[in-house]
């Protein structure tokens, strides 16, 4: 499979701890995307990259988040202290730097539950 | 404060019939997606338009970028149960994807 990949795709955890994600994009693909949704919303910007860069960072985004793409191909996500209002689905996607518009490839997300 | 601003919201209608799902904003974009997602999974990627005035096709799907690059139709022919999803637009500023709410529709046999 070389669509992009999401571990896990489900997280329970209790307010307080700590959770990481991570994105596998496809292998060609210079740009990952961070975006959470919610039920019945389109994913909102968290950030993105670059290759290592992290270009942009939502103005919204607590900094209980950070994300990191450490040699530019996997990223993880990182919520510290997490609170019951983090519940969502969180997307990644990659795209190849291009002309003819962006085109943004998604996982599957992780589904986190904060209890 | 929404960038893209999708209608309607909410669409059911019967196998068979035609529709229309707009994507609307003030500002330009530089391309524009669009997407259908299910429920538990991520968008899936129908098709992207570039040009100011650029139609595309595929299948029963018909996607139109507007004049100005600020707006963006689906227009679904013949509707099918399995078109039931949510569709979503997203317009291209500067290295990200900005995503309207969403248009969940549903298509019933």
């Amino acid at each position: 499979d070389t669509g992009v990949s999401q571990n896990p795709r489900h997280k329970i955890t209790k307010r307080g701890q700590n959770v990481t994600f991570r994105c596998d994009p496809i292998s060609e693909h210079n740009r990952l995307y961070w975006y959470r949704q919610t039920l019945g919303q389109g994913p909102e910007f968290l950030t993105y990259f670059q290759n290592e860069a992290q270009l942009e960072k939502s103005r919204l985004l607590s900094d209980r988040f950070s994300a990191e793409r450490p040699k530019g191909s996997f990223s993880t996500l990182e919520i510290q202290r997490t609170e019951q209002g983090d519940s969502a689905m969180y997307l990644c996607a990659s795209s190849r730097l291009r002309t003819g518009g962006t085109e943004a490839f998604f996982g599957q997300g992780t589904r986190l539950t904060v209890v | 404060t929404q960038l893209l601003e999708q209608s309607p919201q909410f669409l059911s209608i019967q196998e068979g019939e035609n529709l229309t799902v707009y994507c609307n904003s003030s500002s330009v974009f530089s391309s524009l997606q669009w997407y259908r997602q299910e429920p538990g999974e991520g968008p899936v990627l129908l098709v992207t338009v570039v040009t100011g005035g650029e139609v595309k096709k595929l299948k029963r799907l018909t996607f139109q970028f507007g004049d100005a690059r600020k707006d963006s139709s689906l227009h679904i022919t013949a509707a099918q149960p399995g078109d039931t999803g949510l569709y979503l637009c997203a317009g291209a500023q500067g290295g990200k994807l900005i995503f309207g709410q969403g248009t969940e529709l549903s298509v019933k046999p």
